[in-house]
């Protein structure tokens, strides 16, 4: 069954310490896997799209990777408007996304 | 410009009862999506619709009945509404299956 696992649930993380979140998924036919970020009250946001093992992909302080496995998505010197709920999404075969559960990022000052 | 809008953004009700939630997007996109999100935060794919072309999720109870005037819009029918039912439900839209979808804030139903 197609599945995909973020860890961890939450990170809290001091202003400018660096850190990485993962998503591990288990997906027949990968068409692409998709990073979000959602903020309380809202919809997800999208940040990066991959679509193949050893791609990278990076945005001000956010760089994604993927591999056959997982994909991270590493955060440099996090500021407080970081903060919100990361969802990572992987495309199957019949262009279904399946959503992880988020890790929700905790940036403190 | 909002580019995926729902209304209403909260919607408070009674067992039983029938509700709408309407959802327009102003991208030219050519799919739109209707997702459920639990209170566990993981976003469920209820509906796609592209092109007249409805894909339904198999787990969606047929009380659940999406309706598109247009292209533009996909509004969501839900008849007799089960406590179940309450969560906050995301349209979104993207130009091809293949590229990334655009989400709307959600509309927050609560069943009473």
């Amino acid at each position: 069954e197609d599945q995909v696992t973020q860890s961890p649930e939450a990170l809290r993380l001091q202003e400018g310490e660096s850190s990485s979140l993962n998503c591990s998924y288990t997906v027949s036919g990968l068409r692409g896997l998709f990073w979000y970020r959602q903020d309380p009250g809202k919809g997800p946001e999208f940040l990066f799209t991959l679509y193949s093992a050893g791609e990278e992909k990076e945005k001000e302080r956010l760089k994604a990777t993927l591999t056959k496995k997982e994909s991270f998505l590493h955060i440099t010197a996090p500021k407080p408007e970081d903060s919100a709920t990361y969802l990572c999404a992987v495309q199957d075969s019949n262009y279904q996304l399946i959503w992880g559960a988020g890790t929700k990022l905790i940036i403190k000052p | 410009d909002t580019a995926v809008s729902q209304t209403p953004k909260y919607l408070v009700t009674q067992m039983g009862n029938d509700k709408s939630i309407k959802c327009e997007q102003n991208l030219g996109h050519d799919t739109m999506y209707w997702y459920k999100q639990d209170s566990k935060k993981f976003l469920k794919i209820m509906f796609s619709y592209n092109n007249k072309e409805l894909i339904i999720n198999e787990t969606v109870p047929n009380r659940f009945s999406p309706k598109s005037p247009d292209k533009a819009h996909l509004n969501l029918h839900i008849n007799s509404l089960e406590l179940g039912d309450s969560a906050v439900y995301f349209c979104a839209s993207s130009q091809t299956g293949l590229q990334p979808q655009h989400f709307g804030d959600g509309t927050r139903l609560s069943i009473l």
